[in-house]
């Protein structure tokens, strides 16, 4: 079935950087766009960034402009987000979720479970 | 940038009862307009896209409406599993935007 499984969350220090995955499988990856969307501790849902289905083309939330780096491996069907210089605002469970398209409107129709980082000293 | 504004914050009901959710535009987003609904622990779930399609597997309880500016999700008579936070996300235009989300909670 489709799945999306996100790896790589932990405690980090202010200022320090992680990188997160996501692995797909049970679709083919290399066709369809993709997503990071963040939740902060009691609150509501952020989306971070975003990347075609073949890497050429990003968008980023301006909370991660300059910051955040969203990339892919369609070889490895996995997307990736690296986050440096991270702020304590930036502690949330981060999600990768899969972009879909009927007929002409776009929507987030699969979402893996998430991984939590935190930025703390 | 696309403000989204939905309400209310928080909907006190019984199961069996009839919800009506909204979510306001700053500005008019056509039918890009998504309703997710988000347990704590799980990951958002889609319910309806294009404004008034149903996801799919989502009951025909759930129902979504509206163009422009003014969105609307209805579930027409509540389960327990219903009870949860609903989003709308409007995806006509960059940055990607999701409202601030109404708690539906056991009266």
């Amino acid at each position: 079935q489709v799945q999306l499984v996100e790896s790589g969350g932990g405690v980090v220090q202010p200022g320090g950087s992680l990188r997160l995955s996501c692995a797909a499988s049970g679709f083919t990856f290399r066709n369809f766009a993709m997503h990071w969307v963040r939740q902060a501790p009691g609150k509501g849902l952020e989306w971070v960034a975003f990347v075609n289905y073949n890497g050429n083309d990003k968008y980023y939330a301006d909370s991660v402009q300059g910051r955040f780096t969203i990339s892919r491996d369609n070889s490895k069907s996995t997307l990736y987000l690296q986050m440096n210089s991270l702020r304590p605002e930036d502690t949330a469970v981060y999600y990768c979720a899969k972009d879909e398209v009927a007929p002409t409107y776009y929507y987030m129709d699969v979402w893996g479970k998430g991984t939590a980082v935190t930025v703390s000293s | 940038e696309v403000v989204l504004t939905q309400s209310p914050a928080t909907l006190s009901l019984s199961p069996g009862d009839g919800a009506t959710l909204s979510c306001r535009a700053s500005q008019g987003v056509r039918g890009a307009l998504a309703w997710y609904q988000h347990k704590p622990g799980q990951p958002p779930r889609l319910l309806i896209y294009a404004a008034s399609t149903r996801a799919t597997g989502i009951p025909a309880r759930f129902s979504g409406s509206g163009s422009g500016t003014d969105f609307t999700l209805t579930i027409s008579s509540l389960e327990p599993e219903d009870f949860a936070v609903y989003y709308c996300q409007q995806r006509s235009s960059w940055p990607i935007n999701f409202g601030q989300g109404t708690r539906l909670e056991i009266k």
